[in-house]
């Protein structure tokens, strides 16, 4: 069966730092997202894009977190001044058109320290 | 703003139970609504989705329910067996359209399956 893969899985990062998360979603799909899981707390959604652009983002994303398509697989999140609250657990997500259902990857871990 | 509550944050039972996982919504104007498994540490495996004009969906000893009106979805598991125990998440996805399509989960159901 198709995956979402994410890498790395886990990811230790000094504060301030940048860091770019990495996804290659189902090949078919043409919607992408990522969102985030801060330990003991809820699934958040971070981003949406499709068609090349950023079809919706919550407040969560602001002017730290940018996304990319740079190929034609791969789909990526950066953060470019990491804080200690960054720290949580990034899934990127993707379906195809229509009414069908999300895939999501295992997810990046992400640390900062 | 909509708002997923899943009602028991926690639930532990004995092997062979049948158990009933609650989801609520409170804004009913959805496209569908989802059910995930998440294992520890681990990413979301979807279990099933069900769309805004469904009433229940069904896979294996897995049943999922949809009142749309009253914005609640149920996951009834039968017969559980151990290896179902992980955090069970509802999901929906907003209908409003114009490209926010953005899901909006719930803080999720721990089970525990006792052998």
């Amino acid at each position: 069966e198709p995956e979402v893969t994410q890498t790395p899985s886990h990811q230790v990062t000094q504060m301030g730092q940048e860091v770019i998360l990495r996804c290659v979603p189902i090949s078919n799909h043409l919607y992408f997202y990522w969102y985030r899981q801060i330990l003991g707390q809820k699934v958040e959604f971070l981003v949406s894009f499709y068609n090349n652009e950023i079809s919706e983002k919550s407040e969560i994303f602001d002017d730290q977190f940018s996304v990319e398509r740079p190929d034609g697989s791969n789909f990526t999140l950066k953060i470019r001044s990491t804080k200690l609250e960054d720290s949580a657990m990034y899934f990127c997500a993707s379906r195809p058109f229509g009414t069908y259902g999300y895939t999501f990857g295992s997810g990046t871990r992400l640390t900062v320290v | 703003k909509q708002e997923v509550t899943q009602i028991p944050a926690a639930l532990s039972v004995p092997e062979g139970e049948n158990l009933v996982l609650n989801c609520s919504f409170t804004d009913s104007a959805i496209y569908n609504l989802q059910w995930f498994r998440q294992d520890p540490g681990k990413g979301l495996t979807s279990l099933l989705l069900i769309q805004s004009s469904q009433r229940e969906q069904t896979s294996g000893r897995l049943n999922a329910s949809l009142d749309k009106s009253s914005g609640r979805s149920t996951l009834y598991i039968a017969a559980s067996q151990p290896g179902d125990s992980a955090t069970y998440l509802c999901a929906v996805r907003p209908g409003t359209g114009g490209g926010a399509d953005g899901l909006t989960f719930g803080k999720g159901t721990h089970l525990i399956i006792q052998p």
